[in-house]
């Protein structure tokens, strides 16, 4: 098994819609949760972490964590094309700060 | 968050030869890391870099192929020595910085290498 898994892609989704991304983990210690937004040639930006059960919200993105069934994820409200690029979900290893990125989602919004 | 640059941007280089990486920080890290975005694939860490001590290598890869350094806590460099098409990647770097939601790391704009 993966240490991080991503529901495959790529996500078509309409301009206004809700884009869903999720991420399953196999390290049950693991504390801390990212999400990573990479457009098309350019580095990961780091756009939410979540480290408790629950709901965790900045401006349109939503990040969900589930520790008991080891998930996480990253929903997108109201979608607009600028939201279109591959986001990685990212979770440190056991006892460290290194970081294991799931293979990505891409999500193309469509106008 | 710290701003990080990295040079060169990109490079096109001949199977053999090497290249050295820059990372720059502008404020004291103590950790920096060193990833490898292969093309269509995540990203693979390859080392750990702390000031003072050896680099700590991830399994898959090795000193005498990517040697590091770091002579300070703003600073440090990646070569991939002995270069082959399969090197052609874009080689990250990260530092990190702790928060409320645990150690978030944040990364530099990368080098685009493709070797010929």
């Amino acid at each position: 098994q993966k240490e991080v898994e991503q529901n495959s892609g790529p996500l078509s989704v309409p301009e206004g819609a809700i884009a869903s991304l999720n991420c399953t983990y196999s390290d049950r210690v693991s504390q801390s949760f990212f999400w990573y937004r990479q457009y098309s040639g350019k580095s990961p930006e780091l756009i939410m972490s979540i480290y408790s059960n629950g709901d965790k919200e900045d401006g349109r993105f939503t990040a969900q964590l589930n520790k008991a069934s080891q998930y996480v994820s990253l929903l997108i409200r109201d979608s607009q094309p600028s939201d279109s690029a591959t986001y990685l979900c990212a979770v440190p290893r056991s006892n460290d700060y290194k970081l294991s990125f799931g293979a990505g989602t891409t999500v193309t919004v469509r106008a | 968050s710290a701003v990080i640059s990295q040079k060169p941007s990109r490079d096109i280089c001949q199977r053999g030869t090497s290249l050295t990486i820059q990372c720059q920080v502008d404020s004291q890290v103590t950790m920096m890391f060193w990833y490898r975005q292969q093309p269509g694939q995540s990203l693979t860490l390859i080392a750990t870099a702390n000031q003072g001590s050896e680099a700590t290598y991830e399994s898959g890869f090795v000193i005498d192929k990517f040697p590091i350094s770091r002579p300070n806590l703003t600073f440090s460099t990646l070569t991939v020595s002995n270069m082959s098409p399969e090197d052609s990647s874009i080689y990250l770097c990260s530092v990190g910085a702790q928060s409320g939601s645990g150690y978030e790391q944040y990364f530099g704009p990368g080098t685009r290498l493709t070797v010929t």
